[in-house]
């Protein structure tokens, strides 16, 4: 079965960083792009980040471009989101996805973890 | 950026009677070298993570019930619930797949009437 775990979310002040990480299981990691999906507090779904297999490339969102970084680790089956400046509109519950064989399709989704920007 | 404006907003339907969600998209979201519409749904019941219904526009997930369909070509698509059930209580998204940034509609929250 596939899981997704997401952890490293809580409270931080404006201006100040967390890393998401999103443990993976229960398929080759290293083989499926993977991607975070954000969701405000009663709000709809907002895609923020996307990464390839290896790695190489990444994608971004305008909105988090230059304050968040995406990597992963295929040897620990960890994919990461560095978000830096954070803003009180980056609140949200953060998710991470397997993407399919198709770029842009994701299932299945983590639980999902909650980032509060807030002074 | 491609804008998903889905409608309505909210839906309120009667156990065993069919819904219908709609979602149009701000550009094409065909690719002409392969003919294919990158249109997906999703529905994301009480709090859980949202789960992929539908793909291509109407290609039905793996295990997902043949109640729902997807219809719809070009910036104007369909889901339809064709005999609703409790357990379809979920607010439904559609995405576009076609072009960076991947957006989303703003959502359908379905009820039981």
């Amino acid at each position: 079965e596939v899981q997704l775990l997401e952890s490293g979310g809580g409270l931080v002040q404006p201006g100040g960083s967390l890393r998401l990480s999103c443990a993976a299981s229960g398929f080759t990691f290293s083989s499926y792009a993977m991607t975070w999906v954000r969701q405000a507090p009663g709000k709809g779904l907002e895609w923020v980040s996307g990464i390839s297999t290896g790695g190489g490339s990444t994608y971004y969102a305008d909105s988090v471009k230059g304050r968040f970084t995406i990597s992963r680790d295929n040897s620990k089956n960890t994919l990461y989101l560095q978000m830096n400046s954070l803003r009180a509109e980056d609140t949200a519950l953060y998710y991470c996805a397997k993407e399919l064989e198709v770029a842009g399709l994701f299932d299945p989704w983590g639980q999902g973890n909650l980032v509060i920007v807030s002074s | 950026d491609i804008v998903m404006t889905q409608s309505p907003d909210s839906l309120a339907v009667s156990l065993g009677e069919r819904a219908t969600i709609n979602c149009k998209s701000s550009q094409s979201v065909i690719y002409s070298s392969n003919n294919k519409n990158y249109l997906a749904w999703y529905h994301q019941k009480p709090g859980q993570p949202p789960k992929l219904l539908i793909y291509w526009a109407s290609t039905r997930e793996s295990g997902v019930p043949d109640r729902f369909s997807g219809s719809g070509s070009g910036t104007d698509f369909t889901l339809t619930i064709s005999s609703l059930q409790a357990e379809d209580v979920a607010v439904y998204y559609c995405q576009q797949y076609h072009s960076f940034p991947y957006t989303f509609g703003q959502g359908t929250k379905l009820e039981i009437k």
